[in-house]
């Protein structure tokens, strides 16, 4: 079965960077796009980019531009979020999500999720 | 962006009762929308894809339909586990993916 697991929650000062990972099993990992959303505590879902594990390739929301960084290992099936330069705003539960099929690239809705990764922004 | 009007943000209601939720994009998005659950300390779960396709495992009591730039959500006769928190999501436009803002169902 499909699953998507992240790493744990993180601590981190404000100016600092988070790395999250997301582990993909239960199907061809190179073949689906992989979102990172996030939610800040009581907020709503806030898409921050997407990558395309076959080349790595990355598009990002432009509210991250300069700040996000997207990676693969795809030896170990795992993808990495790291977001810089970080600001209490940046807390929140950081979410990886299957998208599409590559060779779909507009089915972008997510029946697949990992359990979140909670970053938290704290001096 | 495309932006994406949910309503209402708030809905109390009670077991066995018809709800609807609304979402209105900001132009078109043809039928990429996407609908959502979410419960307390859980990640999304998808309900519904290209504005009417019922995920597979989703009871038949949820239902989705557009109109336009206008989609509904529907659950026809709401069940004690249904109270959740709902956002849609349009897939028209990767600059950026957006959400509505949620619509709490709670316990009147």
């Amino acid at each position: 079965q499909v699953q998507l697991v992240q790493s744990g929650p993180e601590v981190k000062t404000p100016g600092a960077s988070v790395k999250i990972s997301c582990k993909a099993s239960g199907y061809t990992f190179t073949n689906y796009y992989i979102h990172w959303l996030r939610q800040a505590p009581g907020q709503g879902l806030e898409w921050v980019g997407v990558m395309k594990p076959s080349d790595g390739s990355t598009y990002y929301g432009v509210d991250f531009l300069g700040r996000v960084t997207m990676t693969k290992d795809t030896s170990t099936r795992i993808v990495y979020m790291e977001l810089s330069r970080l600001v209490s705003e940046d807390t929140a539960v950081y979410y990886c999500a299957r998208g599409g099929m590559i060779t779909e690239s507009r089915r972008n809705y997510f029946a697949y999720w990992g359990q979140g990764t909670l970053a938290t922004v704290s001096s | 962006d495309i932006q994406m009007t949910q309503s209402p943000s708030t809905l109390s209601t009670s077991v066995g009762d018809r709800v609807t939720i609304t979402c209105r994009a900001s132009q078109t998005i043809n039928t990429y929308l996407a609908w959502y659950q979410q419960k307390p300390g859980q990640a999304p779960k998808l309900l519904i894809y290209g504005a009417s396709n019922l995920e597979y495992g989703v009871p038949s009591r949820f239902s989705g339909i557009a109109s336009g730039t206008e989609f509904t959500l529907t659950i026809s006769s709401l069940q004690p586990d249904d109270f959740a928190t709902y956002y849609c999501q349009q897939y028209y436009s990767y600059s950026p993916l957006t959400f509505g803002g949620g619509t709490k169902v709670e316990i009147k």
